[in-house]
């Protein structure tokens, strides 16, 4: 079975443009996150979306949205890109969204803006 | 907010030797996760600990979670150069994750 599966990979914006990064989750998978990771830190949290809707947002300004689709795959978008979003963008997706499920994560889509 | 302390931030050392990696919190979480990440690749979940105290083992890595659900660590023995790496530390709040900065483990042959 896949696991989760992102694209793209690796992409180059400009400050200013905006972006779209596609998630497909585990199969039977109903819940998918969002973590943005910068170079030397941890993983933070961004979204949380199960069954279509918003569960969860972490500290992140309204240029970030989300959302879910019918078959559980999902999109980040960022508006207006600043070079401080520059990171690695990490989708996870779980059975459902209790803190009991585990949560596995996609290879990432390193977003690089010039 | 919740709060997830690593340490060391970094550690180099020879094959063969042991080590240890803390992760440390004010917060009491329901769980806590340890991840092993490579260089462009996502964390890879190694263990959950879900029990105040609970010890697991896997191979030759050993996880504690401390009593108060507040703290743990990740024991290594005779580290091999295959465990480099970046170990992160997550403790389960609500339906989110909150992560440790990391700790990255570098084994020389």
């Amino acid at each position: 079975d896949a696991g989760v599966t992102q694209s793209p990979t690796h992409l180059i914006k400009t400050r200013g443009q905006q972006v779209t990064l596609r998630c497909s989750p585990i199969s039977g998978h109903k819940s998918v996150s969002w973590y943005q990771q910068v170079l030397g830190q941890g993983p933070q949290f961004i979204f949380q979306y199960y069954e279509k809707e918003e569960r969860g947002r972490g500290n992140f300004p309204d240029r970030f949205s989300a959302r879910q689709f019918p078959n559980y795959s999902s999109e980040l978008n960022v508006n207006a890109l600043l070079l401080g979003d520059s990171a690695l963008y990490l989708c996870a997706s779980s059975l459902a969204v209790s803190s009991g499920n585990t949560i596995y994560f996609g290879e990432g889509s390193w977003l690089t803006v010039v | 907010t919740q709060l997830l302390e690593q340490s060391p931030q970094f550690l180099s050392i020879q094959e063969g030797e042991n080590l240890t990696v803390y992760c440390n919190s004010s917060s009491v979480f329901s769980s806590l996760q340890w991840y092993r990440q490579e260089p462009g690749e996502g964390p890879v979940l190694l263990v959950t600990v879900v029990t105040g105290g609970e010890v697991k083992k896997l191979k030759r890595l050993t996880f504690q979670f401390g009593d108060a659900r507040k703290d743990s660590s990740l024991h290594i023995t005779a580290a091999q150069p295959g465990d480099t790496g970046l170990y992160l530390c997550a403790g389960a709040g609500g339906n989110k994750l909150v992560f440790g900065a990391g700790t990255i483990l570098r084994v020389k042959s």
